[in-house]
């Protein structure tokens, strides 16, 4: 089922631009991962972070993570209109390693 | 990286077919495949938890004889969807985890399945 809830399930934004998109989720997680997918293609890991973890960086990424709030962000920065994709969140519970999908923000970008 | 391919990348069947799809992890022993399905502009749905040389695990709603999952190596699983309606056009996503790495999933490219 569904834990994942992204918003804005739909981002506009010039080249250059940061876009940031939030992920709420229900129950107790083992970690968090973020995912591009660009149309009609699979899907791309983007980074991980743990429940022990608050953030994580990778190049233009930057992931927060709170635990207490069950939300997590992703910022890109300095965007690029190659960056235009859906992204998407997934959970990962203490129980196993089946990914949990949100509903994903897409993101258009525009040069 | 970690490879993961699937076969075909599309399909178009007549209702009533059976169809298979293929998911191979190309440099990495896959321990655990998953099979996902993605309606246009949502989100993916866990359909299923493939473990080598043993029975698939289902989702809550996913029929087991009509989505049927073999994994029996730890580089194929295979996806056949049975006696497919219309309803059954989807797209097809397979992941496969890396047992020396057991927190990332690959991701194959996905098969686009329209039943006719």
């Amino acid at each position: 089922s569904q834990q994942g809830e992204e918003d804005p399930q739909a981002l506009s934004i010039q080249e250059g631009e940061n876009a940031t998109m939030n992920c709420s989720y229900k129950t107790s997680i083992n970690n968090l991962q973020w995912y591009r997918q660009n149309s009609g293609r699979g899907l791309v890991h983007l980074i991980l972070i743990r429940s022990n973890e608050r953030e994580k960086h990778s190049g233009r990424l930057r992931v927060t993570l709170d635990t207490s709030k069950k939300s997590s962000s992703l910022l890109i920065t300095a965007s690029r209109a190659a960056d235009t994709a859906s992204y998407f969140c997934a959970t990962v519970s203490n129980s196993g390693y089946a990914l949990n999908f949100g509903k994903g923000t897409s993101l258009l970008v525009t040069p | 990286g970690a490879v993961v391919s699937q076969h075909p990348s599309w399909v178009i069947c007549k209702s009533g077919t059976s169809v298979k799809i293929e998911c191979r992890s190309l440099d990495f022993q896959a321990t655990t495949m998953f099979w996902y399905r993605q309606f246009p502009k949502q989100s993916l749905m866990l359909m299923a938890t493939s473990n080598e040389g043993s029975k698939a695990t289902y989702e809550q709603g996913v029929e087991k004889d009509k989505f049927l999952i073999n994994h029996a190596s730890l580089t194929l699983s295979t996806l056949t969807v049975t006696s497919a309606h219309p309803e059954d056009s989807s797209f097809y996503i397979c992941s496969a985890r890396d047992w020396r790495d057991p927190d990332t999933q690959y991701f194959g490219p996905g098969t686009r399945l329209t039943v006719l």
